[in-house]
């Protein structure tokens, strides 16, 4: 079945650093989707991707889908100790069902 | 706009009993997805139900079931529960599946 990998699986930075993760599909996504999870809560909806190489920015984080459409990245400008969490990429999966398959995240922590 | 409700927020069960966990979409949403949440396996889908009927099914044993209702809010049945079952268990509602999910707070199962 589709599988989407994210690395890494952990990440831990100094407050101000740059951060970055990656989401790699084995197929091609019509689309993908991001979501930041904070320690105890719940995933919440980040941004969706539809273009191939697109490219958004939301403050200091950006996100891009490759020209293939079957990787993806978020990179987080110079972080801040509100960006901790797990960070998921998603895609809808592409045999046949409309489920959404979730990388199994990139933990972030930032050292103040 | 209230979010995504579940209930109960906590549930402890033992072995072999059977559980049940509820979740009220946001208003006008009639997409419902479940999702288990594991610290190996990340975040899994179950299945999904739209005006009352499943659309898409995820690779779980038939011990896990659920059903919308007529008003979108939506019930999954875990029965003959074992120790691996211990999760948090979350339900996002949608316009549609392949849109924005919002998630609910989840429930956590702890299995005894």
């Amino acid at each position: 079945g589709q599988q989407v990998m994210q690395i890494p699986q952990y990440q831990h930075v100094q407050e101000g650093e740059d951060f970055t993760t990656y989401c790699n599909s084995s197929t091609t996504l019509s689309n993908i989707q991001w979501y930041k999870q904070r320690p105890g809560g719940h995933p919440v909806f980040l941004i969706q991707l539809v273009k191939s190489g697109e490219v958004k920015k939301q403050k200091r984080l950006t996100f891009q889908f490759g020209e293939a459409k079957k990787n993806s990245s978020l990179h987080i400008t110079a972080t801040q100790t509100t960006d901790v969490g797990t960070y998921f990429c998603a895609g809808p999966d592409q045999g046949g069902s409309e489920k959404l398959v979730f990388g199994k995240g990139t933990k972030l922590t930032v050292n103040p | 706009k209230a979010g995504v409700t579940q209930t109960p927020r906590y549930l402890i069960k033992t072995r072999g009993q059977q559980v049940t966990l509820s979740c009220s979409p946001i208003s006008g949403h009639r997409s419902v997805s479940w999702y288990q949440q594991t610290p190996g396996q990340g975040l899994q889908f179950l299945f999904e139900y739209f005006s009352e009927t499943q659309r898409n099914k995820g690779n779980f044993p038939g011990r896990f079931s659920g059903r919308q209702f007529s008003n979108s809010r939506s019930e999954m049945n875990v029965s003959t529960l074992e120790l691996g079952d211990s999760a948090l268990y979350l339900c996002a509602s949608s316009l549609g599946i392949g849109s924005e999910q919002f998630f609910g707070p989840g429930t956590r199962l702890t299995v005894l």
